[in-house]
């Protein structure tokens, strides 16, 4: 089946430095991809869409300017925390549909991000 | 706005069958999905369901009713690797690919 990566796996970081969280789409194009936050032992939220060669389109509550999306070709979506903080700690998994495979949505295996 | 509810934990017991609820409240609808996520892992899909009715896929099946706005996944013999969060998941709008995902519930196999 489609696969998608995330570099890095796990990063740690220091309070006011950025981190940037790559989303690669290994087999197949992704116009498309979605960046997803998860706390421990909570659900997967839905921070925004990422659009290939547009803006992405961030959700309710989402700063934009805190939390910047390049989708700059159709396999790989960037994901920069900027100026981070301690609650921005969480887990991190993005997403894409793929092309022709019905009605299944591939996730990357996340990427794990502690700030100190 | 959106609202998808399923209970927050629940324990079964290994070999026993286990049904999961999910009730959802959105602006559109254009399918209803399960996942399977272990803690630290990304989620898996399970299945994806369109149309009322029952979709079986081996030791899981999932049903839908879109006039109550209902679903379940339906685990037979459980095994001890199914203990992991089960996560229901609407996508709202054809013409807008995202997809909400409800918080999850919790399966705890007891052997």
């Amino acid at each position: 089946g489609a696969v998608v990566s995330q570099h890095p796996s796990r990063v740690i970081c220091k309070s006011g430095t950025s981190v940037k969280i790559e989303c690669r789409s290994l087999d197949f194009q992704a116009t498309t991809m979605f960046w997803y936050r998860q706390f421990p032992k909570q659900s997967l939220m839905l921070m925004a869409t990422s659009n290939e060669g547009s803006k992405a389109t961030y959700e309710q509550g989402v700063e934009k300017d805190k939390f910047l999306i390049n989708h700059a070709s159709l396999t790989l979506s960037t994901l920069t925390v900027t100026s981070a903080h301690p609650e921005d700690s969480s887990f991190y998994i993005c997403s894409a549909w793929s092309q022709g495979a019905g009605y299944e949505q591939y996730f990357g295996p996340g990427t794990r991000l502690t700030v100190t | 706005g959106q609202n998808i509810d399923q209970p927050t934990e629940m324990t079964a017991t290994e070999g026993a069958i286990v049904q999961i609820n999910c009730t959802y409240q959105t602006s559109g609808f254009n399918g209803l999905f399960w996942y399977q996520q272990h803690a630290g892992e990304a989620p898996t899909f399970l299945s994806y369901n369109v149309l009322d009715g029952l979709e079986e896929k081996g030791r899981f099946s999932s049903f839908l009713s879109r006039s109550k706005g209902y679903s379940y996944l339906l685990l037979k013999e459980l095994q001890m690797k199914d203990s992991a969060s089960y996560l229901c998941a609407v996508r709202a709008s054809r013409g807008d690919d995202k997809i909400i995902f409800g918080k999850g519930t919790r399966l705890h196999i007891l052997p």
